[in-house]
């Protein structure tokens, strides 16, 4: 079936520096993907649909300079936390539909546990 | 987008069955009915997806009544590793840029 490849799976890094996460998917195009965080014991939140070739849509609420969404490529989009802060600390987990109408189009990456120090 | 109402958790015994139903009063004509799994600190993994009647793969059933407001997830014979997060999601999967929005999903523990 449909594999995306979420890198890293972990990072820590310093309070006001950036940090890039990579989304691929493995065996299909993806024209659309999806940003999400999670919280501790709580649901998904999707932050942003990232769209290749153009520019990513921004739910309400999240700021689209902080978190820069990048989708050169029918493979890959990536989000890019800026000056991140400890509150930026969370799972964050990225999904992929795949280019035609299917039964389930969607899957989801391993996540990345992004903690902020 | 069809909002979904699940119980927020529930216990259960291995070997047991394990029906977990999800409320979507709005459902609208083209949308499916997809439930994921997902194990802490892991992405959600697609177990089953249903637009009307009965719904059977090698790991759960979906079982959708003719007026499609609801769904449930039966899940045959649990064991200790089917504690995870049930979500249900509603949506039309065909259209471009469906988003999937999650509600708070459905905790199931299952105990020895």
């Amino acid at each position: 079936g449909a594999v995306v490849s979420q890198h890293p799976s972990w990072v820590i890094c310093k309070s006001g520096t950036s940090v890039k996460i990579e989304c691929r998917s493995l065996d299909f195009q993806a024209t659309t993907m999806f940003w999400y965080r999670q919280f501790p014991k709580q649901s998904l939140m999707l932050m942003a649909t990232s769209n290749e070739g153009s520019k990513a849509t921004y739910e309400q609420g999240v700021e689209k300079d902080k978190f820069l969404i990048n989708h050169a490529s029918l493979t890959l989009s990536t989000l890019t936390v800026t000056s991140a802060h400890p509150e930026d600390s969370s799972f964050y987990i990225c999904s992929a539909m795949d280019r035609g109408p299917e039964t389930y189009g969607y899957t989801f990456g391993s996540g990345t546990r992004l903690t902020v120090v | 987008l069809a909002k979904t109402t699940q119980p927020i958790s529930m216990d259960s015994y291995e070997g047991q069955e394990v029906n977990i139903t999800c409320s979507h009063n709005n459902i609208a004509t083209n949308d499916y009915i997809t439930w994921y799994q997902q194990f802490p600190s892991q992405g959600p993994r697609f177990i089953i997806q249903g637009y009307k009647t009965k719904v059977t793969n090698e790991v759960a059933s979906l079982f959708i009544p003719a007026d499609r407001k609801s769904s449930t997830l039966s899940l045959p014979r649990v064991s200790l590793s089917d504690t995870a997060v049930y979500y249900c999601l509603v949506g039309d999967m065909v259209a471009r840029g469906f988003k999937t929005i999650f509600g708070a999903g459905t905790r199931l523990f299952v105990k020895a």
